[in-house]
């Protein structure tokens, strides 16, 4: 049984860079979730997919970030021009369908921004 | 707006204790569900358990047990004879739309 696959575990970048992460969710979950998570906190929901569209986007998330699911199959998600601020664990979760089903969540990416 | 509250940032216990984790939601909805995740030093979310708002049963699962009450808003996580293996943080979660979680609770159980 194939989990979720988050991709790199982790990532180190300079102020300014822009960096990428990919997730591919468990086969046939249509809907994909990214969070958050910093140091001692819970994670934080930033946006979802139900197949390839993007139905929900937090607040949290800036311009600076991008999340796709072109093929409604793996997503990646974009930093661009990096800041301190955006160092945490991004994790992916999938679902099969409904709204009552419980997250599977990949291990995560751990992002530190120098 | 939705929101759950985990008052106890740490908790630690001697191995075979009980613990009691708790966790309060804040919620509009009528139907809603609540969940329990894990997450060990790995740092992999593992899932525990999801109640509907309309099942305030009970339940227990080997050492583990959840005590649902909806007048109190409370979903409290009870582990029966702790291990050292139960040492983890734990999350308690509400979801409406999208899965709110709280801000979790750090459970270091010494041997």
């Amino acid at each position: 049984d194939t989990g979720v696959s988050q991709d790199p575990r982790h990532k180190i970048t300079k102020r300014g860079q822009n960096v990428t992460f990919r997730c591919d969710p468990i086969s046939e979950h249509n809907r994909l979730y990214w969070y958050r998570q910093t140091l001692g906190q819970g994670p934080e929901f930033l946006t979802y997919f139900q197949n390839e569209a993007q139905l929900e986007k937090s607040r949290l998330l800036s311009d600076r970030f991008s999340a796709e699911r072109p093929k409604g199959s793996f997503s990646t998600l974009e930093i661009q021009r990096t800041e301190q601020g955006d160092s945490a664990m991004y994790l992916c979760a999938s679902t099969p369908r409904a709204t009552n089903e419980k997250l599977f969540f990949g291990s995560g990416t751990q992002l530190s921004v120098l | 707006a939705q929101k759950v509250t985990q008052a106890q940032t740490e908790i630690s216990v001697v191995e075979k204790e009980d613990v009691t984790l708790d966790c309060v939601y804040e919620t509009r909805d009528t139907t809603y569900y609540l969940f329990w995740y894990k997450q060990p030093p790995s740092g992999e979310l593992v899932f525990l358990i999801r109640r509907n708002s309309f099942d305030e049963q009970n339940e227990i699962s080997g050492r583990y047990s959840w005590n649902f009450q909806k007048s109190t808003s409370s979903f409290n996580f009870t582990i029966t004879a702790s291990q050292v293996v139960d040492s983890a943080v734990y999350f308690c979660a509400l979801k409406g739309g999208k899965l709110i979680f709280g801000q979790g609770t750090e459970l270091s159980v010494k041997p």
